[in-house]
């Protein structure tokens, strides 16, 4: 199984301030991870696919990179709304999907 | 606009089966394979498998295999899931998502809880 590994597993910051999330598989994916943010009692949402490609009806402070086995969500100036849990997923080896453990963002 | 709209939360006894469904709107339900996504509380999230509604062909994550049964009824727009000989472990909640290069819609889960 194709194992992700987030880190940390709790960011803490302030509005305004830019934000990265770590996603790091046990395997050479390509750029076959997807990241989704979860707010409390809610459904995960799709942020971005395929590494980086970006998602309608997200906002642009939204991006995605890397290749390989090392991902990052970045979130350009934070807001109070940005509050949740992030998790990445790949889809390498489809369709035996496996998600990270999550990252939870927390606003100072 | 898509919408996954699934059933009510379950109670069970250790030991029993649930069945939960999923109807889905807003687009052709046969066009895309309908996920099955677990989530225990305060945990993280676990795929079971998946059902290709046009022609019901699944597959499984091996965890799930022997105790998940996904179908698919096309003339209701519908996916079932189906859980059997549960256990405290199964308490979760339960999503169902459409797979279009990323989950990009899911519905809005379903608890189940498993007590004696």
């Amino acid at each position: 199984d194709i194992l992700l590994t987030q880190s940390p597993a709790i960011l803490s910051v302030s509005p305004g301030e830019r934000v990265s999330f770590s996603c790091r598989a046990s395997q050479n994916i390509g750029t076959s991870i997807h990241w989704y943010q979860q707010r409390t009692n809610g459904s995960p949402r799709l942020l971005i696919k395929y590494a980086s490609e970006s998602i309608s009806g997200i906002p642009s402070r939204f991006s995605g990179s890397g290749s390989g086995t090392d991902f990052t969500l970045t979130i350009n100036s934070v807001e109070s709304e940005d509050i949740a849990n992030y998790y990445c997923q790949q889809s390498d080896s489809w369709p035996m999907f496996t998600f990270g453990s999550g990252t939870r963002l927390e606003i100072k | 606009q898509v919408q996954l709209q699934q059933s009510g939360a379950e109670l069970a006894k250790p030991g029993a089966s649930v069945k939960m469904s999923c109807k889905a709107s807003g687009y052709t339900f046969t066009r895309y394979w309908m996920h099955w996504i677990k989530q225990r509380p305060g945990q993280g999230l676990e795929w079971i498998g998946y059902i290709n509604p046009n022609t019901g062909y699944n597959e499984y994550n091996e965890k799930f295999k022997d105790r998940a049964t996904l179908t698919a009824d096309k003339s209701s727009s519908t996916a079932y899931m189906r859980l059997s000989s549960l256990t405290s472990e199964d308490s979760a909640v339960y999503y169902c998502a459409h797979w279009d290069g990323g989950f990009t819609y899911w519905g809005q889960g379903t608890l189940v809880t498993v007590s004696a």
